[in-house]
């Protein structure tokens, strides 16, 4: 069975600096989907980046980037000159590509704070 | 309007009542999911329907049942409510393609007393 783990639980940022959120993954498979939400205080799901596995190249979605390690299983975000709106919850998923599996794995989430 | 939507939005109830959450959604979609969310936990799957007709237990189906009346809407009940049943309830939807993003709905706040 596939995992996702997000080892840290709090993380904080100054406002306008550059911070990593990590997870790494555990999984059999070779295709396979990897995400990354937002969830602010409103509680909606916000998708925030994604990434196929099979690509080499690297998501990029404005301030937001990833770090996609395949061979290692990691999959880290980074959030470029932070923003107030970006505090909220992130979580990481996986999604397998396997006929029938549609669902998504989360990780437990990370904390992050922005300060002024 | 709301592509997913999920009523109710807040609900206390005493622990042994039967209650219903329900889930709607206009995209179109095949599949929908329902979620649990605790904090410290992230999210997990309780339930999971491709069609009408097909319905799928999760990770944490005890305690919870489903029903899918239509393609558009899909019901979660907790036959006998208990207090660690307090949570928050996602649905989503995808579609049967290897689409890979799904959409959630605003969620339902839960609290067993």
């Amino acid at each position: 069975a596939q995992t996702v783990t997000q080892s840290q639980p709090e993380m904080s940022v100054q406002e306008a600096e550059t911070v990593t959120l990590s997870c790494t993954y555990d999984t059999s498979e070779s295709d396979y989907y990897l995400f990354w939400y937002k969830q602010p205080p409103s509680r909606q799901m916000i998708l925030v980046i994604r990434q196929e596995a099979y690509k080499q190249q690297n998501a990029t979605e404005n301030r937001f980037s990833v770090n996609f390690q395949k061979a290692a299983k990691s999959f880290s975000l980074k959030i470029s000159d932070s923003q107030l709106g970006d505090a909220a919850m992130y979580f990481c998923a996986y999604r397998s590509m396997m006929r029938g599996q549609g669902n998504l794995i989360f990780g437990k989430g990370t904390k992050l704070s922005v300060k002024p | 309007d709301a592509d997913v939507t999920q009523t109710p939005r807040n609900r206390i109830t005493k622990t042994g009542k039967r209650i219903m959450l329900e889930c709607s959604q206009t995209k179109g979609h095949d599949r929908m999911y329902w979620y649990r969310q605790d904090p410290g936990l992230g999210l997990r799957l309780i339930y999971y329907s491709f069609d009408v007709k097909d319905i799928n237990k999760g990770e944490i189906s005890d305690g919870y049942s489903v029903s899918r009346q239509a393609q558009a809407k899909f019901s979660l009940s907790l036959e006998s409510a208990i207090p660690n049943q307090t949570a928050l309830y996602f649905c989503a939807t995808s579609d049967s393609t290897d689409s890979y993003e799904q959409y959630f709905g605003p969620g339902t706040r839960l609290t067993v007393t």
